[in-house]
């Protein structure tokens, strides 16, 4: 069980726009910054936004985060079959002896 | 250009030992915090190890007294020493550079990983 909580799942069409959220608690979202990453497959995870909503040089504007609360949001437009990956929500979580929590993954599935 | 390349994994029988490296260049991993992240075959991340640029070595409550995280900055290299190995440990083991923030009371906490290694595969079985 992971600490933070994705749905296992998500689908739309291309050039659609889909949102994966990502839910924790006051120990962890709630008062620390949230990372995403994207696992094309048969790759390693690649840096996808940081500080909650803040995109790394050569990410597509496409891609957006946003935090509210113990919560954040993964959003991406203009879906592209490229798109397809497993996305990972990550964080630190003040109330356990780890570095960094991981949100179990999402499968992104463009139709 | 930042780049890590992991290597050192392989087949290895329960209560084996094991070493991975990490070759890092483009930047000094001893000026960064340094982490090992895996992941078990269809499962999501999971982290492992950090040692930070001061030397302080951090567990995952799973691999404590059984992994022993080092570097070498000599050869700008880092390592995950895997003693006593166990078939749940078999994953692809990534490294990657960690970063930090402080928050308002001046505290420093882990952050984002903003690059990652292409993985190795350790798979723990008789």
């Amino acid at each position: 069980q992971s600490v933070l909580t994705q749905p296992p799942s998500v689908s739309a069409a291309p050039g659609q726009k889909v949102t994966i959220s990502c839910s924790g608690s006051s120990s962890n979202i709630g008062n620390n910054y949230v990372s995403w990453y994207q696992q094309l497959p048969g790759t390693a995870p690649k840096l996808l936004i940081y500080d909650n909503n803040k995109r790394p040089s050569g990410i597509p504007d496409r891609f957006s985060g946003s935090k509210s609360g113990t919560s954040a949001t993964l959003g991406i437009t203009g879906l592209q079959t490229g798109d397809e990956a497993d996305y990972y929500c990550g964080t630190w979580d003040s109330s356990l002896s780890v570095y960094v929590v991981f949100g179990g993954g999402t499968k992104l599935t463009v139709l | 250009e930042v780049q890590l390349v992991e290597t050192g994994g392989g087949l290895i029988q329960p209560g084996g030992s094991l070493r991975l490296s990490c070759a890092a260049s483009g930047f000094t991993v001893s000026s960064n915090y340094m982490s090992w992240v895996r992941q078990a075959p269809g499962k999501g991340l999971e982290w492992v190890s950090v040692i930070y640029s001061g030397g302080s070595t951090y567990y995952a409550d799973s691999v404590k007294g059984r992994f022993t995280i080092s570097r070498d900055n000599s050869k700008n290299t880092l390592y995950l020493q895997m003693n006593s190995l166990r078939a749940e440990d078999t994953a692809v083991y990534y490294c990657a550079r960690g970063t930090y923030y402080y928050d308002s009371s001046g505290y420093q906490h882990p952050n984002y990983f903003d690059y990652w290694g292409q993985g190795t595969l350790v798979t723990v079985s008789s």
